[in-house]
């Protein structure tokens, strides 16, 4: 099966810290993802990637930035971590993004900014 | 125009029941179709894909209509551990594109 890890379940965080968020997959996908989920407003994409170090913005880039340096890995990084940023962050991978069989997501980090 | 929009519910169904859910999206280049499942503080998972021709897997049965723009998942003989958020996802030429859920409760 498809692994996805999302090194940290829960976080809690100072506003004004910088802050990573680590994702590694272990099916060599070419295509990963960072969504955030908040009540009511659904599953939103932040940035993804179809190849090492190649990114794209997604729906709310805004107060985010990602790194992929490494095929299996997916960095998202919060350069000053406000409280609005408090939320659910799911990774997720696939081998294809238009068709296929769809997304694998990491069990999601929820991260607290105080 | 929201790209894909479900009912949020809640739907709560007896046990035993059957329950559909809808959904519209709104770009008609998507090419793929999807249903997630996620379970409260879970990931979502992938329950199915949805084809043209409709697919049923088990109590599930999932419909497109590509004229009207909708997808539709039918759940018979509802279980407990039914009682989850179900996702309508549609992609085209971007990532997928999640509907914000449907939430059903299966009621003893």
């Amino acid at each position: 099966d498809v692994k996805v890890t999302q090194s940290s379940r829960y976080l809690v965080k100072r506003t004004g810290e910088k802050v990573f968020l680590e994702c590694v997959q272990d099916m060599d996908h070419e295509n990963m993802f960072w969504y955030r989920q908040d009540p009511g407003l659904g599953l939103r994409l932040i940035y993804f990637s179809y190849d090492v170090k190649m990114k794209e913005k997604g729906d709310i880039p805004e107060g985010y930035s990602v790194s992929r340096e490494k095929k299996e890995r997916f960095s998202l990084i919060l350069e000053s971590a406000s409280t609005n940023q408090t939320s659910m962050y799911l990774c997720a991978s696939s081998f294809l993004v238009r068709q296929g069989p769809g997304y694998t997501f990491g069990s999601g980090t929820r991260l607290t900014v105080v | 125009r929201k790209e894909v929009e479900q009912d949020p519910g809640p739907f709560n169904v007896p046990e035993g029941a059957t329950v559909a859910f809808n959904c519209t999206y709104s770009n008609s280049a998507s090419q793929s179709f999807f249903w997630y499942r996620q379970d409260c503080r879970k990931e979502p998972k992938l329950l199915m894909s949805v084809y043209s021709s409709g697919n049923e897997d088990g109590r599930f049965t999932a419909q497109l209509n590509r004229a009207s723009q909708y997808i539709s998942l039918l759940i018979r003989d509802s279980k407990l551990s039914d009682s989850a958020t179900y996702l309508c996802v549609v992609s085209g030429n971007t990532p997928l594109v999640f509907g914000k859920g449907t939430r059903l409760s299966v009621i003893a």
